[in-house]
């Protein structure tokens, strides 16, 4: 049972235009959502968050914006830059579940192939 | 500040081999985690802990084990490697209790199992 999906395994986008990166989930327990950026041979870095109490986060190009009834996220980077090839990771957090442990639970990834 | 580091970066080992995958961070996080990252699958919690003395099974803990040393350390080891063991493993760690989740990530291990 996949929580958390990224449907699209892979996109491609000239330079300067924008980068649309979707992503849908399942358990409406879910309240905070990250999106992560990695590189070959690299590990993930963070890159953006928003809380459910928020509909949109903005930081720099990067753009993320939540539609909790949809039960969908999307990153959204203008412009786009051929340094942002790379996968895209989001990923959910039940932040007040009863353990609370920080878990996170990812979905499959989308590969960003800006081109020059 | 190295962050979160792993060792080793890759390994190969052969059907029944055991090994232990290193993890440490300097940044006195609460939680430590592991991940495996295989095509199409993004990343799947083998094993976290949540706090210094605790550990639990995530999403695919079958054939490993895991030590939180101390809480610097977490420790991923493979008792009898298989070759669906085959994977990219990542060790995370965050503060956790404060209002991001966010994780931090090393660079990975690169094991074959063949």
């Amino acid at each position: 049972d996949q929580q958390v999906k990224q449907n699209s395994p892979s996109l491609s986008v000239q330079e300067g235009r924008i980068s649309i990166l979707n992503c849908d989930y399942t358990n409406s327990m879910f309240d905070y959502f990250l999106w992560y950026k990695k590189y070959p041979a690299e590990g993930p870095t963070f890159l953006i968050s928003i809380s459910s109490i928020k509909d949109k986060n903005e930081d720099g190009r990067f753009t993320v914006f939540l539609n909790k009834s949809a039960k969908h996220l999307s990153l959204h980077i203008v412009p786009s830059q051929p340094g942002d090839s790379a996968v895209y990771f989001c990923a959910a957090s039940d932040s007040h579940g009863s353990s609370n442990t920080g878990k996170l639970i990812f979905g499959q990834g989308t590969t960003l192939q800006v081109k020059p | 500040n190295a962050g979160v580091t792993q060792t080793p970066k890759f390994q190969v080992l052969k059907t029944g081999q055991s090994m232990t995958l290193q993890c440490a961070q300097d940044m006195n996080h609460n939680s430590m985690y592991w991940y495996r990252q295989d095509p199409g699958m993004g990343l799947r919690l083998i094993y976290y802990s949540a706090s210094e003395g605790t550990t639990d099974k995530g999403e695919v803990p079958n054939g490993y084990n895991v030590s939180r040393l101390n809480k610097r350390e977490f420790s991923l080891r493979l008792e009898s490697a298989a070759p669906s063991q085959t994977s990219v493993y990542f060790c995370a760690s965050t503060r956790r209790g404060g209002i991001s989740y966010e994780q931090y990530f090393g660079p990975g291990t690169r094991l074959t199992v063949t």
